[in-house]
């Protein structure tokens, strides 16, 4: 089945070390996302890739990267885990809008998640 | 910006009960998207419901149906005939329509849905 897929599903990394979390997806989607999501919060989207071009949200902390070296996969690399970054970090997919009728929705499709401990 | 406001964190229905949850949201955009994701404890979030601000009708998709009034900015999800699959964490989401190439989605902070016996 077509699916969005996350690995690993929990990570401990320890305060200061580099971790980095992995996306891949069978949709051949346009674009993936990046949520944040901190325990009893909503998700809260870092950034997004349409194909290569990368969106950064205002508030996301430099500390937080990605890269998307094919359709398929998109990375989050943090460089320098602090207690607050532990959370549950999802990954989504959809289609992009270009070519597509106005009114399409443009479903998100979501990954089961990364849950991250820092210790 | 748009903010999205669950004001229930947690509710309880018993077994073939209906139960509503509660989404409202502030937006100054006249067309966009609002949706229901349900998010099962380890599980991935699938999207529930969705209804576009532009048609009046209120969705609905078997059991789920919802309750949308534009003009209180009200959205709220009614499940009828609840079963003990349905317990899970209830997000409510907007989407503008005018986000670019990109499904930008705002949400509310949960409220988790309990089925009971």
């Amino acid at each position: 089945d077509a699916m969005v897929i996350q690995n690993p599903r929990y990570q401990v990394t320890q305060f200061g070390k580099p971790v980095t979390l992995s996306c891949s997806q069978t949709l051949n989607h346009n674009v993936m996302y990046w949520y944040q999501q901190k325990s009893s919060q909503a998700p809260k989207l870092l950034f997004h890739y349409y194909d290569k071009d990368f969106n950064n949200e205002a508030d996301t902390p430099d500390n937080f990267q990605s890269r998307r070296p094919n359709t398929s996969f998109c990375f989050l690399d943090i460089r320098s885990p602090g207690l607050g970054d532990a959370a549950m970090y999802l990954c989504a997919t959809s289609r992009g809008m270009s070519g597509v009728s106005e009114k399409n929705y443009n479903e998100q499709f979501f990954g089961p998640g990364t849950r991250l401990t820092v210790l | 910006a748009q903010t999205v406001t669950q004001s229930q964190p947690e509710m309880s229905v018993q077994e073939a009960e209906t139960v509503t949850l509660s989404c409202t949201y502030d937006t100054s955009e006249s067309d966009y998207y609002l949706f229901w994701y349900k998010q099962p404890p380890s599980r991935q979030m699938i999207l529930v419901i969705r209804q576009e601000a532009y048609k009046q009708q209120n969705a609905t998709e078997n059991r789920f149906s919802v309750n949308f009034q534009k003009a209180a900015k009200s959205f709220s999800l009614k499940i009828s005939d609840s079963q003990l699959g349905d317990a899970a964490m209830y997000f409510c989401a907007y989407r503008s329509s005018y986000t670019g190439t990109a499904s930008k989605l705002t949400f509310g902070t949960g409220t988790r849905l309990q089925v009971t016996l």
